[in-house]
């Protein structure tokens, strides 16, 4: 399988604080995506980084790829109590149309 | 802003039973796939389609079938319910181009009693 795997499973940070997940994968992509999930419901789309990029920002995000490693991060920073979420990062692989996705990351930010 | 719409939020069948879990989407979005979650394992893909009557097994299509007849509509079906398909079922829709986000519905748990 070419699932992704994140890193670690359950986080809890203070708000303000700044939150790190990481994700691992085994296969060559095409683009890395971030979704996130609220307790109970269907997963949103964060933020979208191709194979031949190694950063990209969107508000208080942050993504890395580095596709040498097979690996890539998501930083929050000044992390707020709304933030509190389930995590998942994504890779398309061969089919471009097809979509892996690990276990996640539990996000707990306490006010 | 697309919209994925899953008929049920919560559903409750008995072992044996054939269930149908619909989901529509109002994009006109080629791709369409049903994922199950369940803790610990994340989302596993069960079948997609990219396009009307077309369809590929993902990884754990076993006990499962689908069914796209309109480009806005994909069912899945369980044909005989068991219990260890007990699990949050996700619809998603997503375009084809090559950069396009999977646009979720908001799930629907099943549990097979």
């Amino acid at each position: 399988s070419q699932q992704g795997e994140e890193d670690p499973q359950a986080l809890s940070i203070q708000e303000g604080e700044n939150a790190t997940m990481n994700c691992s994968y085994k296969t060559s992509i095409n683009n890395l995506q971030w979704y996130r999930q609220n307790s109970g419901r269907g997963l949103v789309h964060l933020i979208l980084i191709r194979s031949n990029e190694r950063e990209k920002h969107s508000g208080r995000l942050r993504v890395t790829l580095d596709t040498s490693k097979k690996s890539s991060s998501l930083l929050i920073t000044a992390s707020r109590a709304a933030d509190t979420a389930s995590y998942f990062c994504a890779t398309d692989g061969v089919n471009f149309n097809k979509f892996y996705f690990g276990s996640g990351t539990k996000l707990n930010v306490k006010p | 802003d697309v919209k994925v719409t899953q008929s049920s939020r919560y559903l409750v069948k008995r072992t044996g039973e054939k269930v149908f879990l619909e989901c529509v989407q109002d994009m006109d979005h080629e791709n369409m796939f049903w994922y199950r979650q369940d803790p610990g394992l994340g989302l596993r893909l069960i079948y997609f389609s990219y396009d009307v009557k077309m369809k590929e097994k993902g990884d754990i299509p076993e006990g499962y079938s689908v069914s796209r007849e309109k480009k806005e509509r994909f069912s899945l079906i369980l044909e005989s319910a068991s219990t260890n398909q007990t699990s949050m079922y996700l619809c998603a829709s997503s375009s084809d181009r090559l950069d396009s986000p999977l646009h979720f519905g908001n799930g629907t748990r099943l549990t097979v009693t």
